[in-house]
């Protein structure tokens, strides 16, 4: 038990829609990370927010954005759903300091037809 | 840019035989690495880390790790699996010093545990 839920845990969505993902963030956790895991891979970076500013970036496309609000949480956006999409998303959040330790959520399972 | 190698796929042993994951990473200066596990249906939880000193790195559940320099290699180890064992382990690399926590993970290795 980790402390960071997500929510919606599964989803199905057509080409071309939009998409929300949402995040709570561990208590005192002021960095929120998010990561695509597509089925037989490792999970890929796609950003980072820290005090609600985005803090890095992988190599996503545009049409990933994503928010943190002032209690941390967080949301990531996906518009214009492609195939590719499918994947589960996973949120973690840290905190300052030298642990440098994620805390993951379970994620949210992502379809898109 | 980093990267991390998992050579193994899928790996099955015996309950209460010892255990070995393969990592090899490439990257230039001094690496954090990390093991992580996933259960089904579960988060990937920390199982150790190595920033710096010494290289053989102990974690959670009973696992070590021991970082070697010359062969970019990251290994995790257990001398005695039990079955709750059975999940998928990622290696990962973030770029030390760096300002945020980016980690390049590995495919993953399944370990299965027969009884």
């Amino acid at each position: 038990e980790t402390g960071v839920t997500q929510s919606p845990t599964h989803l199905i969505k057509t080409r071309g829609q939009q998409v929300t993902l949402r995040c709570s963030s561990q208590s005192g956790h002021n960095t929120v990370s998010w990561y695509q895991q597509a089925l037989g891979q490792g999970p890929q970076f796609i950003f980072q927010y820290y005090r609600e500013e985005e803090n890095g970036r992988g190599n996503f496309p545009p049409r990933f954005s994503g928010l943190q609000f002032p209690n941390y949480s967080s949301e990531l956006n996906v518009n214009a759903l492609e195939l590719d999409d499918s994947a589960l998303y996973l949120c973690a959040s840290s905190f300052p300091g030298g642990t440098r330790e994620l805390f993951f959520g379970e994620g949210s399972r992502l379809t898109v037809l | 840019a980093q990267s991390v190698t998992q050579p193994d796929i899928h790996i099955t042993v015996s309950e209460g035989a010892s255990l070995e994951l393969r990592c090899n990473y490439s990257y230039g200066a001094t690496p954090y690495l990390f093991w992580y596990v996933q259960s089904p249906g579960q988060g990937l939880q920390l199982l150790l880390k190595y920033f710096s000193g010494d290289t053989l790195v102990q974690g959670i559940k009973g696992f070590e790790a021991e970082f070697k320099r010359s062969q970019s290699s990251f290994n995790l180890r257990k001398p005695s699996v039990h079955w709750s064992d059975a999940a998928e382990y990622f290696c990962a690399v973030e770029e030390s010093g760096g300002s945020n926590y980016k980690l390049t993970f590995g495919k993953g290795t399944l370990l299965t545990v027969n009884p």
